[in-house]
This record gives C-alpha cells, sequence and structure tokens, in this order.
C-alpha cells in the first residue's frame, strides 16, 4: 500500500520569494508521483507528474519538482511565486500498473503582496 | 474539448431527499472516478469505473450511496435518504486507463443538506 504526507498545512510567502511545498511518500512498490492545484472553487488540475526518467519535473507555469527516492520524497519549488499561485496544492502518488492515487491532505499557499 | 462536466454546481436539499449529481467525463477516457472532498477527511475515492463497468466501489460510505455508469458520457452518484453528514464537495474525474496518464478533474458539486 501506498501512503503520502503533506507535512504543511498552510503555507504563508511573500510575493516574488521562493517557496516549497514539501511531500513524502511510501511504497514498497515502483510509483508515479503528482502535484495537483486546486483553485479557489474549482477541481484539482494536474501540474506536474514524475514516472521515470529525469528525477527533476517542471510545468510550464516555473514550479518544479524533484524526485528523491533516498529520501522517498517530492517536493513542489517555485523560485519567485505570484499572487495568482495562491491556491491549494496536493501532492498524490500512484502506484505504477493501477488506476488509483492516494492523496495528500493539501498545502494551502497563500501569497502576500 | 470541454473538460470534465459536471452538475449542478450547488445543490441544497433537506435531510431525507434524494440527491442525484451528474458526470458527463471526456471523451476517450476509458476511466472515471467519484471523489468526495471535506474538511475533514480531505480527498477519498468513493468509486471507480473501467470501461462503464464498475471496479471499486469500497470508497462508498453506505447504502445510501449508489453510482451509475450506463454509458460511455454519462454517470451519476445517487445519494437516498441524504442526510448532514454527506454535505460536502463531490468531484467526477476522468481518464484515459491507467494512473499515468492523470486526471482531468470536473469543476465539482456542493452539497448541502440541511
Amino acid at each position: 500500500a501506498q501512503s503520502v504526507t503533506q507535512l504543511d498545512s498552510q503555507v504563508p510567502v511573500f510575493e516574488e520569494a521562493p517557496v516549497e511545498l514539501r511531500c513524502n511518500y511510501s511504497s514498497s512498490v515502483s510509483v508515479y508521483l503528482f502535484w495537483y492545484v486546486q483553485y479557489p472553487n474549482q477541481g484539482l488540475q494536474l501540474l506536474l507528474k514524475y514516472l521515470s526518467g529525469s528525477t527533476l519535473v517542471e510545468s510550464i507555469n516555473g514550479f518544479e519538482a524533484e524526485f528523491n527516492k533516498s529520501q522517498t520524497s517530492f517536493h513542489l519549488r517555485k523560485p519567485s511565486v505570484h499572487i495568482s499561485d495562491t491556491a491549494e496544492y496536493f501532492c498524490a502518488v500512484g502506484a505504477s500498473g493501477t488506476y488509483k492515487y492516494i492523496f495528500g491532505t493539501g498545502t494551502r499557499l497563500k501569497v502576500l503582496a | 474539448d470541454a473538460g470534465v462536466i459536471q452538475s449542478p454546481r450547488h445543490e441544497v436539499t433537506e435531510m431525507g431527499q434524494e440527491v442525484t449529481l451528474r458526470c458527463k467525463p471526456i471523451s476517450g477516457h476509458n476511466s472515471l472516478f467519484w471523489y468526495r472532498q471535506t474538511m475533514m477527511r480531505g480527498l477519498e475515492l468513493l468509486i471507480y469505473f473501467n470501461n462503464n463497468v464498475p471496479i471499486d466501489d469500497s470508497g462508498m460510505p453506505e447504502d445510501r450511496f449508489s453510482a451509475k455508469m450506463p454509458n460511455a458520457s454519462f454517470s451519476t452518484l445517487k445519494i437516498q435518504p441524504s442526510e448532514p453528514r454527506d454535505s460536502a464537495v463531490y468531484f467526477c474525474a476522468s481518464s484515459r486507463q491507467g494512473v499515468d496518464y492523470g486526471y482531468t478533474f470536473g469543476s465539482g458539486t456542493r452539497l448541502t443538506v440541511v
């Protein structure tokens, strides 16, 4: 079975500052890892995913995440945040060859002016 | 592509009434999921369909909940009778088969049972 932990429920950060949202997982089998973003009153949107290959994956809006197998982590980073990045971010893990995600409890990112 | 379409966006109903939530997945996606989101429990998978067949309904809370997928373009989640503790946001998501494709979520139905 898989599990995922997002240690921070809320992260306030000033505009243009860097941010890291933490995600740790556990699994006895190979996994795929995902970050989803949820803006207010909307559904979740896929931000980026790690399936295999390069451990650093990037999104189109400047976020990146690095798969670290030894530390079982998949932290999300952005070097300079914007007000529009204010949202809730969910880390998810899925065992390869299956259909099911396990979602973390989410981290609410609040970007302050 | 219009994405995953859910209706209604908001539903307010009285305890004991029947509630039906609707979902139209993305054309060509053969996997469909119903999730429930609450502050207390986060995102919970209720049921998973593959090629219109229910594969995993272990997350359905109790017999008051039922889901159907009569064809590839439509699914319903029904609660009968509804209770205040069913108040939540219900999301439908669709995907091509396999977790590696990622899910596309609808905008959700916010259900309030009073």
